[in-house]
């Protein structure tokens, strides 16, 4: 099975534009989450789809939004780029029935985003 | 509330000794714990986990954790470091939070094997 693929693998973008990032879950996974992760903040949890519906968000301001279509893919966007935006966001699938269920994540190689 | 200490940031070894990563938790609820090991420029990759099965894990190339409830701790070990363990590790808890899972990362443990 393919793993979690994340496209594009790196990007640089100036303060003010907008973001998007692509994240594929594995085949057959239901759930996927986005983290941020930067040296002084670590992993910050962004939020989690299923079944196309988001179902959990973390504590990161409007910017930030996300969706997930029927084929289970995700994409994450960021409008109106500031400086501390860049990090790696990481996607993660899991195959989770429902969405209470305690599956593992599998995490994507990550997308390096640099806001210059 | 639910955290994660990850009680060394940083953690040197000679090859061949044995690591020691150390990982404490707090939940309401019974949760699942990970650890993730992440090396330079890449994604996080799953080394075990603990779901409420056995309380001695064995993950992948020889790493092993130990779920003690009593201490609230899940550290991880090896026996022998080789040099291609040099990474960042992280310690992971996910539980149910009123119906949603919540996940918490530890902050992180970059280990160090010198030759």
């Amino acid at each position: 099975k393919a793993g979690v693929t994340q496209t594009p693998r790196y990007l640089i973008k100036t303060r003010g534009q907008q973001v998007t990032l692509s994240c594929s879950p594995i085949s057959g996974h239901r759930s996927v989450s986005w983290y941020q992760q930067t040296p002084g903040q670590g992993l910050q949890f962004l939020f989690e789809y299923f079944s196309e519906t988001q179902r959990n968000k973390g504590n990161f301001p409007g910017r930030f939004s996300g969706r997930q279509f029927s084929n289970s893919r995700s994409e994450m966007n960021v409008s109106t780029l500031e400086l501390g935006d860049s990090a790696l966001y990481l996607c993660a699938s899991s195959s989770k029935k429902d969405t209470s269920a305690q599956e593992t994540q599998y995490f994507g190689p990550g997308t390096r985003l640099l806001v210059l | 509330a639910q955290s994660v200490t990850q009680l060394d940031s940083h953690v040197s070894v000679s090859e061949g000794t044995p690591v020691l990563l150390r990982c404490n938790y707090s939940s309401s609820y019974s949760p699942s714990l990970f650890w993730y090991v992440q090396h330079p420029n890449k994604g996080l990759q799953l080394l075990l986990k603990y779901t409420s099965a056995a309380t001695l894990v064995k993950g992948i190339n020889g790493f092993e954790a130990e779920f003690k409830k009593s201490e609230t701790s899940f550290h991880l070990t090896k026996p022998s470091a080789h040099m291609s363990d040099a990474a960042e590790y992280f310690c992971v808890v996910r539980g149910n939070s009123g119906g949603y899972q919540k996940v918490t990362f530890g902050t992180g443990t970059k280990l160090q094997v010198i030759p």
